[in-house]
């Protein structure tokens, strides 16, 4: 398993501003993605954060509204840009450590509950 | 694309009653994986199966993946109030150990 910590754990913002929000891993991992959740809603993938490299990102999101960096293989960021009432929700990252077929759950970061006034 | 359905959307027992929660796909899965979120919390993995018909126990928990893998289900035996909580189905897509979630199924557990 692994253990995630996410900063900051809750935000309150102003439309059109921008928050980043960070997520650590206490070992290297070999995936990291981010997903969000809507108040009621299930698990929606924004994007593969991708080490040393850009992000692949799901349909419907695009990287001008939600850069991604992943330095190293325990730290990610995800901001969330220009924001508007629509991005309130809970943002989680999550982690894979193995790829195999029959082993390759992920385990979930606290989340980061955002609401933009 | 690729989609998980999950029925039912809320269940509302009684403590001591059994409850079960679905999952279908149109498409064999690779394996299916089950997630627990409790209130304000996040989603806690619970169990992944991977073999045509198999089943899993984990104390009152019993897990089904269907036989052609397109169907899961999770059954919960004499529900308790710890049990209650947001159960989500998972299963893998594309490539690069992406999932998709089904909807959940919202348990509440009346003591």
């Amino acid at each position: 398993s692994a253990v995630i910590s996410q900063k900051p754990s809750r935000d309150i913002c102003q439309r059109g501003t921008s928050l980043t929000i960070q997520c650590q891993v206490d070992s290297q991992v070999t995936m990291m993605f981010w997903y969000r959740q809507q108040p009621g809603q299930s698990l929606t993938l924004i994007a593969t954060a991708n080490q040393g490299s850009e992000a692949t990102y799901e349909s419907g999101f695009v990287i001008d509204k939600f850069p991604i960096s992943r330095p190293n293989l325990t730290f990610s960021t995800l901001t969330v840009s220009n924001m508007s009432p629509e991005d309130s929700s809970i943002y989680l990252c999550s982690v894979a450590t193995h790829l195999r077929r029959d082993y390759n759950e992920q385990f979930f970061g606290p989340g980061t509950r955002l609401t933009v006034l | 694309g690729q989609q998980v359905m999950q029925i039912p959307q809320y269940q509302h027992v009684q403590e001591g009653e059994d409850f079960t929660t679905y999952c279908n796909s149109s498409t064999t899965l690779s394996n299916i994986q089950w997630y627990k979120q409790r209130p304000g919390g996040h989603p806690v993995f619970l169990i992944q199966l991977v073999k045509s018909g198999e089943v899993k126990k984990q104390k009152r928990l019993t897990f089904q993946f269907g036989e052609a893998k397109k169907n899961s289900s999770l059954h919960i035996t004499a529900t308790q109030t710890t049990d209650v909580g947001t159960y989500f189905c998972a299963a893998p897509y594309n490539q690069g150990g992406k999932l998709i979630f089904g909807q959940g199924t919202e348990l509440s557990v009346k003591p």
